[in-house]
């Protein structure tokens, strides 16, 4: 079983919709939660970065995380076409410097 | 502010031999973490440096390896390229010792790597 999974997708959904996207995890150590957006043949783009529990908000944004749960989402809210992409969420511990874990990414479609 | 680039984009090698990655982090930026990107296992970190020290190692065989000079410059060399080491290496860099609380890594565009 890996540390991280996600829903590979792929999802597709109309412009304006109310997209979720979402990871669980098992390592109760994780501290520190991201959320990234990697476009066809580029590198990740960091979206969001929380630390232990609660929300974030940022623009069309909100990130989540439930520790209690193992569970973390973003959501993206009236989405629009240039928001297709695959979003990865990657995590980390207080001890293991920089070494991120990542999600498989789920690839999301947004139709006009 | 320029971004975190990496030379070359695009590789082709054959099996056996061997091949060598470069990464420029973000002018101020002093650490740099190394990942590769392969549509079966996604992303996995290789390895991290500060200060010329690597401070964090992932689970890769001994032929993958790593340095970073003085200037926060780093390269990856991968030695006798197996079929398997076909993927996209990705080069990130953060402020300082990646794993302070509000440290955020960033990403460049990659190495696209194909062996045959």
């Amino acid at each position: 079983q890996k540390e991280v999974e996600q829903d590979p997708g792929p999802l597709s959904v109309p412009e304006g919709a109310i997209v979720s996207l979402n990871c669980t995890y098992s390592n109760s150590a994780f501290q520190y939660f991201m959320w990234y957006r990697q476009y066809s043949r580029k590198g990740p783009e960091l979206l969001m970065y929380t630390y232990s529990s609660g929300n974030k908000e940022d623009g069309r944004f909100t990130a989540q995380v439930d520790k209690s749960s193992k569970y973390i989402s973003l959501f993206i809210r009236d989405s629009q076409p240039s928001d297709s992409a695959t979003y990865l969420c990657a995590m980390r511990t207080n001890n293991q410097g920089g070494k991120l874990i990542f999600g498989q990414g789920t690839e999301l479609s947004v139709k006009p | 502010k320029a971004g975190v680039t990496q030379t070359p984009r695009y590789l082709i090698k054959t099996r056996g031999q061997q091949v060598t990655l470069s990464c420029s982090p973000i002018s101020g930026h002093r650490s740099v973490s190394w990942y590769q990107q392969t549509p079966g296992q996604g992303l996995q970190f290789l390895f991290e440096y500060f200060s010329e020290t690597q401070r964090n190692k992932g689970n890769f065989p001994g032929r993958f390896s790593g340095r970073q000079f003085s200037n926060s410059r780093s390269e990856m060399n991968v030695s006798t390229l197996e079929l398997g080491d076909s993927a996209l290496y990705l080069c990130a860099s953060s402020l300082g010792p990646a794993g302070g609380i509000w440290e955020t890594q960033y990403f460049g565009p990659g190495t696209r790597l194909l062996v045959l």
